[in-house]
C-alpha cells in the first residue's frame, strides 16, 4: 500500500548537471502530474500525463522534460539544471472522474 | 485560465480560537471542485475538505467548514476550536471537472496556532 513514491527525497546538483526524478504509483491511476512548490507561489504544474505514452505541458514546463513509458511511472528530467530550478517537486496521481489526488512526499532539489 | 488567490500570507491565532482563511478564484467554468489542502512541516499534502460547485450546501468536516459563495467566487475555510496540530501551510485549489482535471493552487497561507 505504497501509494505514490518519489525518489530521491533530497538532491543537490551543480549548475549544468542533469538528473531524473522518478515517480511511481501502485494504484493503477491513469493521470499523473508533476508540480513544483516555491515560497509564496503555491504549487505550479510542470507537466502532466493522462495515460501511458502521453504527456502534456503545464504552467511552467521550460527546462523540464517528462516521459510516461509505463503506466505506473512518470519521470521528470532536468537536462541542464539551473539555480532557478531549486524547489520542492511533488508528483501526484489520480483516476479520471470525481476522485481525489494522491500526492507523493516530495523531492527537495537544490541547484548550486 | 483559472487563477486562485489567497491574500493572507500568514495568520496566527491562539489555541481554541476560530480562524478563517480566505480564498478567491477566477473561472468561466460552471462545473468544478474546490479544495483546501493542509501541508504540515512534514511536507505531506493532506486533503482537508472538498466542495462541489453544483452543491449549494457548504461542506463540513468535523472542525473544518467552508463558506462557498459561487457568485462572488469566494471559498473561505473556517477552523473552529483550533489546535496546535493545525499549524501548517494551507492551500486553496481549483479543479475543472472537464479535461485533465488539473489542480490550480493558490499561494498558500501559513497558519500558526499559539499555545
Amino acid at each position: 500500500n505504497a501509494g505514490v513514491t518519489q525518489t530521491p527525497k533530497f538532491r543537490v546538483l551543480k549548475t549544468g548537471q542533469s538528473m531524473t526524478l522518478l515517480c511511481a504509483q501502485d494504484m493503477n491511476h491513469e493521470y499523473m502530474y508533476w508540480y513544483r512548490q516555491d515560497p509564496g507561489m503555491g504549487l505550479r504544474l510542470i507537466h502532466y500525463s493522462v495515460g501511458e505514452g502521453t504527456t502534456a505541458k503545464g504552467e511552467v514546463p521550460d527546462g523540464y522534460n517528462v516521459s510516461r513509458l509505463k503506466k505506473q511511472n512518470f519521470l521528470l528530467g532536468l537536462e541542464s539544471a539551473a539555480p532557478s530550478q531549486t524547489s520542492v517537486y511533488f508528483c501526484a496521481s489520480r483516476r479520471p472522474g470525481l476522485y481525489g489526488y494522491t500526492f507523493g512526499s516530495g523531492t527537495r532539489l537544490t541547484v548550486v | 485560465a483559472q487563477t486562485v488567490t489567497q491574500s493572507q500570507p500568514e495568520m496566527s491565532v491562539q489555541e481554541a480560537e476560530t480562524v478563517t482563511l480566505s480564498c478567491t478564484y477566477d473561472t468561466s467554468e460552471n462545473n468544478y471542485y474546490l479544495f483546501w489542502y493542509k501541508q504540515p512541516p512534514s511536507r505531506q499534502m493532506i486533503l482537508v475538505i472538498r466542495q462541489e460547485a453544483y452543491k449549494q450546501q457548504n461542506a463540513t468536516e468535523n472542525r473544518f467548514s467552508v463558506n462557498f459563495q459561487k457568485a462572488a467566487k469566494s471559498f473561505s475555510l473556517k477552523i473552529s476550536d483550533s489546535q496546535l496540530g493545525d499549524t501548517a501551510m494551507y492551500f486553496c485549489a481549483f479543479m475543472n471537472i472537464q479535461g485533465a482535471q488539473k489542480l490550480v493552487f493558490g499561494q498558500g497561507t501559513r497558519l500558526t496556532i499559539n499555545p
